[in-house]
């Protein structure tokens, strides 16, 4: 099972509003609603920003918001904010055994 | 709060073994699944292995089977990795996660395992 595919890069102004796609299969991102996003600065470990597709955990900002249309699931950051430049990977629960959970190839954040 | 803290991470021949270990806290640990995933040097995340909570249940990538073995003691609220048969592709930083609900919530600090001669 390959990687879930995401833009290599996407960028913005601060204040601006981007989204980044998560594109998947019916066995993957289409068939389950657990896909999940994770913000990485470099260096540190991945943190949890937006579970089953659309829920944030507490003291993550509400500019952050995700959605879900067929196999492609995405990650909007409204109001960019300097600290908001990282890497961005987004995850799904498969309907294999293995993997059990597949990552997206990552999502690089600039903001200009 | 939750904390992960792993360890025994290293340099290590080709066709070496390492046993990776992840110490855990600020949870009831024998009443969740736990996960090991690797990210390689400027790559992105590889989900490696999962365990349940009684492990009942384990799984493994198909880069790893065979080779990797997961375990944990509930008794002192640990996981572990043991890795054989070490490649140069397996060198990545390791990070022992938890899982809530069929999604990996919380993350470690990670371990970087180096497999070079």
């Amino acid at each position: 099972q390959s990687a879930l595919t995401q833009p290599a890069s996407v960028s913005g102004s601060p204040g601006q509003s981007i989204t980044i796609s998560c594109t998947g299969t019916s066995s993957d991102v289409g068939g389950y609603n657990y896909v999940s996003w994770y913000q990485q600065h470099p260096g540190k470990a991945p943190k949890l920003m937006i579970y089953e597709v659309s829920n944030r955990p507490s003291g993550v900002p509400d500019r952050f918001s995700g959605s879900k249309s067929g196999n492609t699931a995405s990650l909007t950051i409204s109001g960019l904010q300097a600290e908001d430049e990282a890497d961005y990977y987004c995850s799904s629960y498969t309907s294999s055994s293995t993997p059990l959970y597949v990552f997206g190839t990552g999502t690089k954040v600039t903001v200009l | 709060e939750v904390q992960l803290v792993e360890s025994g991470g290293g340099l290590v021949k080709p066709g070496g073994s390492l046993r990776l270990s992840c110490a855990a806290s600020g949870f009831t640990f024998s009443s969740y699944s736990m996960n090991w995933v690797r990210q390689a040097p400027g790559k992105g995340l590889e989900w490696v292995s999962s365990i349940s909570s009684s492990s009942s249940y384990i799984y493994y990538a198909d880069s790893v089977k065979g080779r990797f073995t997961i375990s944990r003691d509930n008794a002192k609220n640990s996981l572990y990795l043991q890795m054989n048969s070490l490649r140069a592709e397996d060198t990545a930083v390791y990070y022992c996660a938890r899982e809530v609900r069929t999604m990996i919530v919380d993350w470690g600090q990670g371990t970087l395992v180096t497999v070079s001669s």
